[in-house]
């Protein structure tokens, strides 16, 4: 069965302080893995897909990498505005389900 | 235009009523999908529908009841829900069932049930 384990479950930065949050994952035959923010009480806003290993995506503060077992998202001298929960999901070949992690609430401190 | 829409944002029903969540996109996407999201919980996979047709459905009890009237709408029927049922319903779509393709979400429906 597809697992996806995202750490910390929590994370405080300072603002302008950089940090990473960490998806693991276990599937047979990864098609994609995706990067999602949520704020409380609304829905998940899209942020990258990965498709294969050494691949890499940037938007504003924030970059994604892939490896065969982990995904990072970078976030560079975040905002209060990045506060918010971070979620992970990955799909499988031949399915259409999408296996979400747990997520990383992340606070930003002014 | 990345959006989905869902209505309504807020509903409190009783366990005997009767009541629907609507969801729609314009997109000219072919998947479309309810998931259900407890309190710091990731959202739970519920149905999956592919060019109109439902294609998943993760055993979801009866109380629920999905329907596509067409490629753009999505509609969730309600009947003779329990306390626990109580959370946020939050639709999505992507550009193709399958692989690969990125899921948006919309808004969501925060649903109490009394």
């Amino acid at each position: 069965e597809d697992q996806v384990t995202q750490s910390p479950e929590a994370l405080r930065l300072q603002e302008g302080e950089s940090s990473s949050l960490n998806c693991s994952y276990t599937v047979s035959g990864l098609r994609g893995l995706f990067w999602y923010r949520q704020d409380p009480g609304k829905g998940p806003e899209f942020l990258f897909t990965l498709y294969s290993a050494g691949e890499e995506k940037e938007k504003e503060r924030l970059k994604a990498t892939l490896t065969k077992k982990e995904s990072f998202l970078h976030i560079t001298a975040p905002k209060p505005e990045d506060s918010a929960t971070y979620l992970c999901a990955v799909q499988a070949g031949g399915y259409q389900k999408v296996t979400f992690g747990t997520g990383t609430k992340l606070q930003v401190i002014p | 235009d990345t959006e989905v829409t869902q209505t309504p944002k807020h509903l409190v029903m009783g366990m005997t009523n009767k009541k629907s969540l609507k969801c729609e996109q314009h997109m000219g996407h072919r998947a479309m999908y309810w998931y259900k999201q407890k309190a710091k919980k990731p959202p739970e996979l519920m149905f999956v529908y592919s060019y109109e047709k439902l294609s998943i459905n993760e055993s979801v009890p009866s109380r629920f009841s999905p329907e596509c009237p067409n490629s753009s709408l999505l509609n969730l029927h309600l009947h003779a829900l329990q306390p626990e049922d109580s959370a946020l319903y939050l639709c999505a779509s992507s550009r193709q069932p399958g692989d690969n393709y990125e899921q948006y979400f919309g808004p969501g429906t925060r649903l109490t049930v009394t």
